[in-house]
C-alpha cells in the first residue's frame, strides 16, 4: 500500500548506458515531481507535471527526459549516463500544484553511473 | 527569490535533552514553509508545515515549529530528544505558481543524538 513508489531502489550502470527510473502513486494526486539528491545530499526538483502536463522544468540535460503516460505515472529515462549522474533520484506527488500542499516522498532510487 | 538557510550542518544532543535546529528563509511574500526528516537510506516524509493557519505548528513525533516573520525563521524544536531522532532534517520553502511555485530545500541538518 505504498504511497509513491518507484523502481528500481538500486541502479548500478556503466558510463553510456541508456536507463529508467519508474515511479507511480496511488495516493490520487494531480501532480507528479522528480527531486535529485546530490553527493552532498541537496536536494533539487527536476521536473514538475500536473495532469500529465509539464509544468516546472528545471536546467536540466536534455539527456533527461520525463514521461507522464498518465496523472499517476513520471517515469524518468536518461540517456548517455555520465559519472556525475551518479545521485539519489526521488519520485514526489501532491494533490495539485497549490504551493501549501504536501508533497509525498517515494523511498528514492539510487543511482551509481561507473 | 527564495532561499532557505539552516544554520549547522551537524547538531549533536543527549538523549532527553532539547533539541532546536534552525531554518531561516529569504522571501518577499509570505511564504509556505515545511520540515521534512530523511532517515539513512530512506525517503523524505513530512514532520510539519506551515500554511499560515497557525504561526505555531505541531508536527508528528512530538516535534514542532514556529514561525517568526519578523526574524523570517521557522525553527524546528522537540523538548526531549530520543535515539530515533537521529537522522537528517531538511527545511524547505514554496510559494505561488507566480513565482514559480517550487519546493525549495535547505542544506539539511544532520541530527545526532547521544546516549
Amino acid at each position: 500500500d505504498t504511497a509513491v513508489s518507484q523502481t528500481p531502489k538500486y541502479l548500478v550502470t556503466q558510463m553510456g548506458n541508456d536507463k529508467s527510473i519508474k515511479c507511480e502513486q496511488n495516493l490520487g494526486h494531480d501532480t507528479m515531481y522528480w527531486y535529485k539528491q546530490d553527493s552532498k545530499k541537496f536536494l533539487k526538483i527536476m521536473f514538475s507535471y500536473n495532469n500529465k502536463e509539464l509544468i516546472i522544468n528545471e536546467t536540466v540535460p536534455n539527456r533527461f527526459s520525463p514521461k507522464s503516460p498518465d496523472k499517476a505515472h513520471l517515469n524518468l529515462h536518461i540517456n548517455s549516463l555520465e559519472l556525475g549522474d551518479s545521485a539519489v533520484y526521488f519520485c514526489a506527488s501532491s494533490q495539485d500544484d497549490s504551493s501549501g500542499n504536501t508533497i509525498y516522498f517515494g523511498e528514492g532510487s539510487w543511482l551509481t553511473v561507473v | 527569490a527564495q532561499s532557505v538557510t539552516q544554520l549547522g550542518s551537524h547538531v549533536s544532543v543527549s538523549e532527553g535533552a532539547l533539541v532546536l535546529l534552525r531554518c531561516n528563509y529569504s522571501s518577499s511574500v509570505p511564504p509556505y514553509l515545511f520540515w521534512y526528516v530523511q532517515y539513512p537510506n530512506q525517503g523524505l516524509q513530512l514532520l510539519l508545515k506551515y500554511t499560515s493557519a497557525a504561526t505555531l505548528v505541531k508536527g508528528i513525533n512530538g516535534f514542532e515549529a514556529e514561525f517568526k516573520k519578523s526574524e523570517t525563521s521557522f525553527h524546528l524544536t522537540k523538548p526531549s530528544a530520543h535515539m530515533s531522532d537521529a537522522a537528517e532534517y531538511f527545511c524547505a520553502v514554496r510559494r505561488g505558481r507566480e513565482y514559480g511555485n517550487k519546493l525549495v530545500f535547505g542544506a539539511g541538518t544532520i541530527l545526532r543524538v547521544k546516549s
